[in-house]
């Protein structure tokens, strides 16, 4: 258990919908980043935040939105959804930024 | 970012050692060298990290080629359950411009033979 929650663990919806994946990193970690991995395919990196603020974006569409809370707590909100949009959603958090991550077990987004 | 490259995919023995090559060139100074591994149907998972020396952890071992361009991750024995993708990644130990990304590239898919 790497102390990430994810959740829901599965989701099925329909296109055009909207989701909120949500992620609560290990206890007194600052950092959390967000993934995308289709079938086959690797690890797309999509966003991070540090303390509440957002430091990096990866390959994030603008369907796409994110934000870390005061608690650290972080979602991903997903919006307009497609077919395309079907995947393994990963949350990491790590102490620091430049500190090892940990990854939760993921949310399986299906979108039918 | 510095880009790493790995072979798609290697195949070994259990209870052999496992080497798995990583090439990054263009390392920067300040670059620290990370393994991370994804088991079948689970989130990645940290292995290791070293910037000069060579390292140990109770996981694998690091050794870090000293013009720092190549590093192996050694898996002392292997076990069907070290069967994964394994990614190695470079961390810039200094945040440019307050971000510090963690991008992970195709990694080496280890098959692991009974």
């Amino acid at each position: 258990d790497s102390g990430v929650t994810q959740t829901p663990k599965h989701l099925i919806t329909a296109t055009g919908q909207r989701v909120t994946l949500r992620c609560s990193p290990r206890s007194g970690d600052l950092s959390v980043y967000w993934y995308q991995q289709s079938l086959d395919q690797g690890l797309q990196f999509l966003i991070q935040y540090y303390n509440g603020e957002e430091r990096a974006k990866g390959n994030i569409l603008e369907r796409f939105s994110a934000q870390q809370f005061p608690d650290l707590h972080s979602e991903l909100n997903l919006s307009s959804l497609e077919l395309g949009d079907s995947a393994l959603y990963f949350c990491a958090s790590s102490a620091q930024m430049n500190t090892e991550a940990f990854f939760g077990q993921g949310t399986r987004l299906t979108v039918v | 970012d510095a880009k790493t490259t790995q072979p798609n995919s290697m195949e070994s023995n259990e209870e052999e050692p496992v080497h798995l090559p990583c090439n990054h060139s263009t390392i920067s100074g300040t670059d620290y060298i990370h393994w991370y591994r994804q088991l079948p149907s689970q989130g990645p998972e940290y292995v290791i990290h070293g910037l000069t020396s060579n390292v140990n952890n109770r996981m694998a071992s690091l050794a870090i080629a000293e013009d720092r361009k190549s590093s192996t991750l050694i898996l002392h024995r292997a076990t069907l359950r070290d069967a994964a993708v394994y990614y190695c990644i470079l961390r810039d130990v200094i945040p440019r411009g307050g971000a510090q990304k963690l991008v992970f590239g195709q990694g080496t898919r280890l098959t692991i033979n009974p």
